[in-house]
């Protein structure tokens, strides 16, 4: 199947400052990615979906303004968390599928812990 | 997205076939069933997906109803590492702005 990497794959950052999460398909061109949260024991979240070129279309109850995602290039994506807070403790998972990729692949994950 | 139900969790000895099952009884026409797993603290993985036809991969094979309101994941020979939330998802294919829209998933248990 085809490949995501997510980068940092943990991070630990204090409240009021941003953190940068970078998604990159590796061996295919994405599209389409998209962004997912998950709290301990709940399933996935989907946040927001960006096409390439394109502003990312998020999902109800979802801070745009909070949750900055660029999708610049086919295979980098970044979600930028922006005055992180507790709250925002989570796993960040981010996916990408293509024009040959009809499935969604998924990256490893990345563990935000804010203090 | 059509709903799917799955049970909570199961059990599957090592080395014996797991069977995991899947209710989407609302599922259209266009709809595929995919199944992806997620092993603990790892982002999800892509098993397969199939339309009407079972499906057979390197991974699992895919049964499907022939009135496509149900399917099952199998396992042949579970391993320990096997352990993981399995997700049975319906939706389109391909599309790039077609969601997956996560269920709760059934939590299968390789016991040694």
């Amino acid at each position: 199947g085809a490949v995501v990497s997510q980068h940092p794959s943990w991070v630990i950052c204090k409240s009021g400052t941003s953190v940068k999460i970078e998604c990159r398909s590796l061996d295919f061109q994405a599209t389409t990615m998209f962004w997912y949260r998950q709290f301990p024991k709940q399933s996935l979240m989907l946040m927001a979906t960006s096409n390439e070129g394109s502003k990312a279309t998020y999902e109800q109850g979802v801070e745009k303004d909070k949750f900055l995602i660029n999708h610049a290039s086919l295979t980098l994506s970044t979600l930028t968390v922006t005055s992180a807070h507790p709250e925002d403790s989570s796993f960040y998972i981010c996916s990408g599928t293509g024009t040959h990729v009809g499935t969604q692949y998924f990256g490893p994950g990345t563990r935000l812990l804010v203090l | 997205d059509a709903k799917t139900t799955q049970p909570p969790s199961m059990d599957c000895a090592e080395g014996r076939a797991a069977n995991l099952p899947c209710n989407h009884s609302t599922i259209s026409g266009n709809e595929y069933v995919y199944w992806y797993r997620q092993i603990h603290s790892q982002g999800p993985q892509y098993i397969i997906h199939g339309l009407k036809n079972n499906e057979t991969n390197e991974m699992a094979s895919l049964i499907i109803t022939e009135d496509r309101k149900s399917s099952t994941l199998i396992l042949p020979h579970a391993t320990l590492r096997d352990t993981a939330v399995y997700y049975c998802i319906v939706r389109p294919h391909g599309g790039a702005t077609n969601k997956l829209i996560f269920g709760t998933g059934t939590l299968l248990a390789v016991q040694p």
